[in-house]
C-alpha cells in the first residue's frame, strides 16, 4: 500500500524565515510526486510535479526537489501570503495518495 | 479558479438520508475523481471516472455510488447517510487516465445532522 508521511505537521514562520517541508513516501512504482497548495476550506491548487530522482521545479518562492525516498519544498524568504496547508502526493497507477500535509503559517 | 465546478458548496440533511453531488471538469478534461476530506483523515481518493467508464476505485463506501455522464460531468450520490459522513466532497479533473496533474473544484460541505 502506497504510504505518503509529511513533516512537520505544522511550521511557524516569521516573515523572510526561509525553511523546508519533507514529504516521504513508499510506493509501489512511481508515476509521480506533487505538491498541492490548500487553503483553508477550497480546494487544493496545482504548484508541482516531479517525475524522476534528482529532478527540480521552482515557482516564485517555492522549489521542490525529489530524491528516491522522500522530496522536500523550499520556501525561500516566504511571505504572509504563502500560509496554507501544503499536501504531497504520489502516483500509482492512476490514483493519487496524499500525505495529511504540513500547515505553514508565516508571521509578518 | 481552476475551472471545475462543483454544486452546491454547502448541504446540510439528516442521518439516513441521500444527497448528490455533483461536479463539472474543466473544458476538455476526460477523467474526473473524487475525494472526501474530513478533520481526522485527510484528503481520500473515493473513485475515478475515465470518459464514462469507472476506471479506479479507492476508500469508497457501498452506500456511495457515481457515474460520469456523456458530456462528462459527473455526480457523487451518497445514501444512508450517517454522522461521519460529514466532510468537504471535492471532485477533480484532469486531461486523461494517466496525466495526473489534477485540477480541483472548490468542494461540497456535507453535514449530517
Amino acid at each position: 500500500e502506497d504510504q505518503v508521511t509529511q513533516s512537520p505537521e505544522a511550521l511557524r514562520l516569521q516573515e523572510g524565515e526561509s525553511s523546508s517541508l519533507n514529504c516521504s513516501y513508499t510506493v509501489s512504482g512511481l508515476r509521480g510526486l506533487f505538491w498541492y497548495r490548500q487553503d483553508p476550506g477550497k480546494g487544493p491548487e496545482f504548484l508541482f510535479t516531479l517525475y524522476s530522482a534528482g529532478e527540480e521545479k521552482e515557482k516564485e518562492r517555492l522549489k521542490a526537489t525529489l530524491t528516491k525516498k522522500e522530496s522536500f519544498l523550499h520556501i525561500t524568504a516566504p511571505k504572509p501570503e504563502d500560509s496554507a496547508t501544503y499536501l504531497c502526493a504520489v502516483q500509482s497507477g492512476s490514483r493519487l495518495t496524499f500525505g495529511e500535509g504540513t500547515q505553514l503559517t508565516v508571521n509578518p | 479558479d481552476s475551472g471545475v465546478t462543483q454544486t452546491p458548496k454547502h448541504l446540510i440533511t439528516a442521518t439516513g438520508q441521500r444527497v448528490t453531488l455533483r461536479c463539472s471538469p474543466r473544458s476538455g478534461d476526460l477523467s474526473v475523481y473524487w475525494y472526501q476530506q474530513s478533520l481526522d483523515q485527510g484528503l481520500q481518493f473515493l473513485i475515478q471516472y475515465y470518459n464514462g467508464e469507472e476506471r479506479a476505485k479507492g476508500n469508497i463506501l457501498e452506500r456511495f455510488s457515481a457515474q460520469q455522464f456523456p458530456d462528462l460531468h459527473s455526480e457523487l450520490n451518497l445514501s444512508s447517510l450517517e454522522l461521519g459522513d460529514s466532510a468537504l466532497y471535492f471532485c477533480a479533473s484532469s486531461f486523461d487516465s494517466f496525466n495526473n496533474e489534477q485540477f480541483f473544484g472548490p468542494g461540497t460541505r456535507l453535514t449530517v445532522l
